[in-house]
């Protein structure tokens, strides 16, 4: 499979910890983008890196790339009750706008 | 921003029975859109490409007979699960890129179908 997998598949944490969550990918890409789902939603586009980037922050939200590693990790700082979710990866594929999801981390955040 | 609208949120229906899905681009044109299924607590798989004027592409292990895709206009494709059966039951997510806006998805709000 080409699914990309992401760790920790569940995480729970107090409100205005941070919280982690690493991707791993197999093929080469374009972007990676992450999204988040709330339970029985559509996806919401949270960031996008491209491969020729290391780095990128918006607002509460830093992401990394590693492209040596075929690694991504999504940093999500001072966490609220509001960012409980799911979080998935997604991997553009070179010359095409195909997507391929990683298996997601369920972040739970506790008031 | 770009707005994606999926209908029905739900659906409930006999075995054996089809059911069509849509999925449009409320302000802008796509010609192409995805087509994803999640069981619960699971990831997005990707089902087949919808391609506006031509045939979808589908996905290692899908059937095409089973989900028949169309994509007849510029802003609406459709998903039609033929011949539905309890295994089919599952959510249905639909996605558009925005062409030259920083290749973002936008994600129709999902499809709950449910085959008894």
């Amino acid at each position: 499979s080409q699914q990309g997998e992401e760790d920790p598949q569940a995480l729970s944490i107090q409100e205005g910890e941070n919280a982690t969550m690493n991707c791993s990918y197999k093929t080469s890409i374009n972007n990676l983008q992450w999204y988040r789902q709330n339970s029985g939603r559509g996806l919401v586009h949270l960031i996008l890196i491209r491969s020729n980037e290391r780095e990128k922050h918006s607002g509460r939200l830093r992401v990394t790339l590693d492209t040596s590693k075929k690694s991504s990790s999504l940093l999500i700082t001072a966490s609220r009750a509001a960012d409980t979710a799911s979080y998935f990866c997604a991997t553009g594929q070179p010359g095409t706008y195909k997507y391929i999801f990683g298996t997601g981390t369920r972040l739970k955040v506790l008031a | 921003g770009a707005v994606v609208s999926q209908h029905p949120s739900w659906v409930i229906c006999k075995s054996g029975t089809s059911v069509k899905i849509e999925c449009r681009s409320l302000d802008f044109q796509a010609t192409t859109m995805f087509w994803y299924r999640q069981f619960p607590k699971q990831s997005l798989m990707l089902m087949a490409t919808s391609n506006e004027g031509s045939k979808a592409t589908y996905e290692q292990g899908v059937e095409k007979d089973k989900f028949l895709i169309n994509h007849a206009s510029l802003t609406l494709s459709t998903l039609t699960v033929t011949s539905a059966h309890p295994e089919d039951s599952s959510f249905y997510i639909c996605s558009a890129p925005l062409a030259g806006w920083d290749e973002k998805l936008f994600f129709g709000s999902g499809t709950q179908l449910s085959v008894l």
